[in-house]
């Protein structure tokens, strides 16, 4: 069974500081992993996604996730804070076997601090 | 182009009622899913369509029905709705062949008392 798990509900970052939000996978074959942003009272916009090519991923607004399989890890990261990017940011992961089989973490509720 | 736009944004229902979420899609997508939202859960997936005529259980479809009527629209049904019924509900469409949930509705809450 295909998993993800979402380090930290709660991340807060001053403007202008690296964020980096954490999200380790399990799964038995090698997985597609996605990181989607969930602005309030708005439904969840995709970011960027991890399809077995590049294992350094840019998507929007900045961000970008690196694919670690010894560690089992996808972070996303972006590199200075906009107060813009406060949100809640979601990881999930997929074995590939079509969109109806995508896990979604628990999600993580970034806070700018201006 | 609106996208999926996902009918009413509120709603209060008292135990035992019933009623229908409307979504709609205007991007020409085959496969729609709906998804609940819950407080330190993520999202949890209840049915989906893969393509228009079809569809099929999620991960958590007790309690619901679904009618794909056309292309654009994929409705969820409560026929007898219970207090744990009370969530979020998001609507999503992809289109043929990907790998996951393209675009998302704003979404739809509901109370039940």
């Amino acid at each position: 069974a295909q998993s993800v798990t979402q380090l930290g509900s709660h991340v807060s970052v001053s403007e202008g500081a690296l964020v980096l939000l954490r999200c380790n996978y399990s799964s038995s074959v090698p997985p597609y992993l996605f990181w989607y942003v969930q602005y309030p009272n708005q439904g969840l916009q995709l970011l960027l996604k991890y399809t077995s090519a590049a294992t350094l991923v840019k998507g929007i607004n900045g961000f970008e996730a690196e694919f670690k399989k010894s560690e089992t890890s996808f972070h996303l990261t972006k590199p200075s804070a906009h107060m813009s990017d406060a949100a809640e940011y979601f990881c999930a992961v997929s074995d590939g076997g079509g969109y109806q089989k995508v896990t979604f973490g628990t999600g993580t509720k970034l806070q700018v601090i201006p | 182009n609106a996208g999926v736009t996902q009918t009413p944004k509120f709603q209060v229902l008292k135990t035992g009622q019933s009623m229908t979420l409307q979504c709609a899609q205007d991007m020409n997508h085959n496969s729609m899913y709906w998804y609940r939202q819950d407080p330190g859960m993520g999202l949890r997936l209840i049915y989906y369509s893969a393509s228009e005529g079809t569809t099929d259980k999620g991960e958590v479809p007790n309690g619901y029905n679904v009618s794909r009527l056309n292309k654009r629209e994929f409705s969820l049904r409560l026929e007898s709705a219970a207090p744990s019924q009370t969530s979020v509900y998001f609507c999503a469409s992809s289109e043929a062949g990907g790998h996951q949930p393209q675009h998302f509705g704003d979404g739809t809450r509901l109370s039940i008392l």
